[in-house]
């Protein structure tokens, strides 16, 4: 089945500072989203993303599905973005729209 | 616009004992999936209903069971309690081939 791979696992930040995330995919894929896991469990959804370029505040993706790959980027973080991030992929081998969830990447952003 | 709530937020359970979670879809979802998410690690698929119907299904043994009731709503449940079944379970409805929206979960605990 479809790998999903994240980078880097884990990411420490001064608040301001920039950053970007990295998912990459094994296979072609018809969509893609991305979620931030606050540390109370829920998973957000931040993103659904298929191919090109979406910006959302300070956040914005953008995929290249032609290279099996999307970035995730967050300007000036603040301490409200700690959290993991995740980005998953519909499975190739299972009916319906089970998705395929990367180990994420945890961030911290300190004051 | 009520989103996807479940119950219980935590449990505590012994090795070998039964288990029932429950999960209201969003208003106006038909698509419900299930997914277990271990410490560290991505949620995992479980399974998908799609009008009281499975359609899908992840990795899991035969004692991970589920229902999806008219109204959309859904029930987990896991006969035979594991060690390894300890985690946060995760409920999401959609439209069919939709982007998912997750519940704030249920954790899970065997002893």
């Amino acid at each position: 089945g479809i790998q999903v791979e994240q980078s880097p696992p884990d990411l420490i930040l001064q608040e301001g500072a920039n950053s970007t995330l990295r998912c990459n995919f094994s296979d072609s894929v018809n969509n893609l989203q991305w979620f931030h896991q606050n540390p109370w469990g829920q998973l957000i959804n931040l993103f659904y993303i298929p191919s090109g370029t979406k910006q959302n505040g300070r956040l914005s993706a953008t995929t290249v599905a032609t290279e099996r790959y999307s970035l995730l980027y967050i300007s000036s973080s603040q301490t409200t973005d700690s959290g993991v991030y995740f980005c998953a992929v519909p499975s190739t081998n299972q009916a319906g729209t089970a998705l395929i969830f990367g180990k994420g990447t945890t961030l911290s952003v300190s004051s | 616009e009520t989103g996807v709530t479940q119950s219980p937020t935590h449990l505590i359970k012994t090795r070998g004992q039964q288990v029932t979670l429950r999960c209201s879809s969003q208003s106006g979802h038909n698509t419900v999936s299930w997914y277990q998410q271990a410490l560290g690690q991505g949620p995992q698929f479980i399974f998908q209903y799609y009008r009281e119907e499975e359609n899908g299904r992840g990795n899991f043994p035969p004692r991970f069971s589920g229902l999806q009731f008219p109204n959309y709503s859904s029930e987990l449940n896991v006969n035979a309690l594991e060690l390894d079944d300890s985690a946060l379970y995760l409920c999401a409805s959609s439209l069919y081939n939709s982007p998912l929206h997750f519940g704030n979960g249920t954790r899970l605990t065997v002893t």
